[in-house]
């Protein structure tokens, strides 16, 4: 499984860190990346990161998002928040690929981040 | 990027129906397609990948079709147990990305 937290409420423009951690599989061979879910847009993958510390991002963060990772646990900074990225946040872990994108086989219980003043 | 679109939105059926949700994706992603259940207030759950696999665990009245542009998601005999939002997903190019959702009612 997988476990999120640093979620919570931050102003417009602000910063925040996610954190997620693992157990019951290898996690240290495992690409981990951030989906988030709101009610207007629905899922939306963010961001991922490889076994060898390769990004990804999704257009609309690029800039304002790293992601990072170290033995047992990944993070996201999420900078310049905006309203739109309000959202419950789920660490997933990749579980398939088509040797260029992933498919989601274990997903955290989700950590809500809302913007706002 | 890949747009993927769901219909119907929302889906009422009596239980024991054959239920069928079709996802159109804006460009061909070959087979490399998923489905994903989420069920009122829970996280969403791999149920097939590559258009077709049933994930482990996932019971045989769930199945997968298609390839190029149309894929469907098929439940043989729909139980309340299947009551959710069943989303798409392609995987054949970055950004990986989601259907809307169609909600699944009894």
């Amino acid at each position: 499984q997988v476990v999120e937290s640093g979620g919570g409420v931050v102003q417009p423009g602000g910063s925040l860190r996610l954190s997620c951690a693992a157990s019951g599989f290898k996690f240290e061979n495992s690409v981990i990346h951030w989906v988030r879910q709101t009610p207007g847009r629905g899922l939306e993958w963010v961001t991922g990161i490889g076994i060898d510390g390769y990004q990804h991002y999704l257009g609309s963060v690029k800039g304002r998002c790293t992601i990072s990772r170290d033995r047992s646990t990944v993070y996201v900074q999420l900078d310049s928040l905006t309203t739109d990225d309000t959202a419950v946040y789920y660490c997933v872990k990749e579980g398939y690929s088509s040797g260029h994108a992933p498919a989601f086989d274990v997903w955290g219980q989700g950590t809500k981040v809302t913007v706002s003043s | 990027d890949v747009q993927m679109t769901q219909s119907p939105d929302t889906l009422s059926a009596f239980v024991g129906d054959r239920v069928t949700i079709t996802c159109r994706a804006s460009q061909s992603i070959s087979n490399w397609l998923a489905w994903y259940q989420q069920k009122p207030g829970k996280v969403p759950k791999l149920l097939i990948y590559k258009t077709s696999i049933l994930q482990s665990g996932v019971p045989s009245t769930f199945s997968g079709s298609g390839s190029g542009t149309e894929f469907t998601l098929t439940i043989t005999s729909l139980q309340p147990d299947d009551v959710a939002t069943y989303y798409c997903q392609q995987y054949n190019v970055y950004s990986p990305s989601f259907g809307q959702g169609t909600k699944v009612e009894i």
